[in-house]
């Protein structure tokens, strides 16, 4: 298996415009789980998914986040509009089932920059 | 949900074993103890994970007492590739992050 696949690897926009942010997981598993690291607040989760659904999203910051995740290979994260305070990196992450006894994979971030 | 308290930071030499305990206090009966390490520019990934006694796997080792209170990864032998951020979690499913321990090994 890949891994968790996220796209793109950077991305450089200005204030005001909207981001979307992609993430595969990796087969079979039933978790997808988006994070946001920056310097000032280490790594914080924002929402994660069960079976596609969203279960949490109470560590999405502003309503100007939305995430989506229409089958079980495919999730966004979206920003509108993006603002200069979302420059970040965000990971996406993925697990078969709810025990933290399994382990949890991250994929290789998308770092953001808002101009 | 258990609470972790973790150093915020280490500094060792190559070849130095490095110990970083962590404590969780009201760690509860099922409650498993799990350490994801983060290298610069990636994502966190699993390194160990432990419920009693010790484990030990090709990275590091897992210690824990008869009480659970607290835990002790063990990153024996240490080189500079091993300089990063290492989490520990219970039974957090959500995998919460804190802060981390930053550990930095230098020649």
């Amino acid at each position: 298996d890949a891994g968790v696949i996220q796209s793109p690897r950077h991305e450089v926009t200005e204030m005001g415009q909207e981001v979307t942010l992609r993430c595969k997981p990796i087969s079979g598993h039933d978790y997808l789980f988006w994070y946001r690291q920056t310097m000032m607040r280490g790594l914080e989760l924002l929402i994660y998914f069960n079976n596609n659904v969203p279960i949490d999203d109470s560590g999405m910051p502003e309503d100007r986040f939305s995430a989506k995740m229409p089958n079980a290979s495919f999730s966004t994260l979206k920003i509108q509009p993006s603002e200069p305070r979302d420059s970040a990196v965000y990971f996406c992450a993925s697990r078969r089932g709810r025990s933290s006894y399994n382990e949890q994979f991250f994929g290789p971030g998308t770092r953001l920059t808002v101009l | 949900l258990a609470k972790t308290t973790q150093p915020i930071s280490m500094d060792s030499y190559e070849g130095q074993e490095v110990n970083i305990t962590c404590s969780h206090n009201n760690i509860a009966t099922n409650d498993y103890i799990t350490w994801y390490q983060q290298f610069p520019s990636q994502g966190p990934r699993f390194i160990i994970q432990g419920y009693k006694t010790k484990v030990t796997n090709e990275v590091a080792s897992l210690f824990i007492p008869a009480d659970r209170k607290s835990s002790t990864l063990s990153l024996p032998r240490v080189s500079l590739s091993d300089t990063a951020v290492y989490y520990c979690l219970v039974n957090d499913y959500k995998l919460s992050f804190g802060a981390g321990t930053t550990v930095t090994v230098r020649a």
